[in-house]
């Protein structure tokens, strides 16, 4: 399997639950990402890791916790989340961090709503 | 504060014509600029892009301009197909990537 896999595709939780998202990319890059899409909003980058290390958080609520075990693999975990987290949460990789020539692989996102 | 802005919402074209995306900046500092492109249920999927030493880039029919003292970048399609219709965002970054808020393009047949 090539490019940049997410699951689950779909996840309803309650404001109470603890789940996470799992990203893995094939692809051999050294950083990984997490976005949220809102409707009729920019991407807003959320999480960064290169070469396995945090290298910025954009003043994400703590109840979204990302872990980075591998260059390959790439978790968002979620607890306690409001109705308004409801949003498409997007993986992506780059061959490198802030490298030029550098685009981001997406991979297909978890719609993920917050009841 | 949004860096990257793409202030028309949607794009009604006919198949064969030229489809014009376009998309302003903020910040001087950008260095690099992407197109990506998203059909439903699916990620964005990387375009084109260009660097900021050069005007333009062509791929196909894909081309992909940048007026740097305008600050403005756009995305020409041409011939437009009916293939082509989906959300385009634009990316520009000085390190981090920072994305406009798309343009949805439908190409009738």
């Amino acid at each position: 399997e090539t490019g940049v896999t997410q699951t689950p595709r779909h996840l309803v939780m309650g404001m109470t639950n603890k789940k996470s998202l799992k990203c893995e990319q094939h692809l051999g890059h050294n950083a990984m990402y997490w976005y949220k899409q809102s409707a009729k909003k920019p991407l807003e980058l959320m999480f960064v890791y290169s070469l396995e290390e945090r290298v910025e958080n954009n003043s994400v609520p703590s109840r979204f916790s990302p872990e980075c075990p591998n260059s390959s693999h790439l978790f968002l975990h979620l607890h306690t989340l409001q109705p308004e987290d409801s949003a498409l949460y997007l993986c992506a990789s780059s061959q490198d961090y802030q490298g030029l020539n550098s685009p981001l692989h997406f991979g297909n996102g978890t719609r993920l709503t917050v009841t | 504060d949004q860096q990257v802005k793409q202030n028309s919402p949607s794009l009604s074209v006919q198949e064969g014509r030229i489809s014009i995306l376009n998309c302003d900046y903020t910040n001087s500092m950008f260095d690099y600029f992407l197109w990506y492109k998203k059909y439903p249920a699916e990620g964005p999927t990387f375009l084109i892009s260009i660097s900021s030493i050069k005007d333009k880039n062509e791929d196909g029919r894909f081309t992909v301009f940048l007026n740097k003292s305008a600050k403005h970048l756009s995305l020409h399609i041409v011939p437009s197909q009916p293939g082509d219709s989906a959300v385009y965002f634009c990316a520009a970054s000085a390190g981090d990537m920072r994305f406009g808020a798309g343009t949805r393009l439908t190409v009738k047949p």
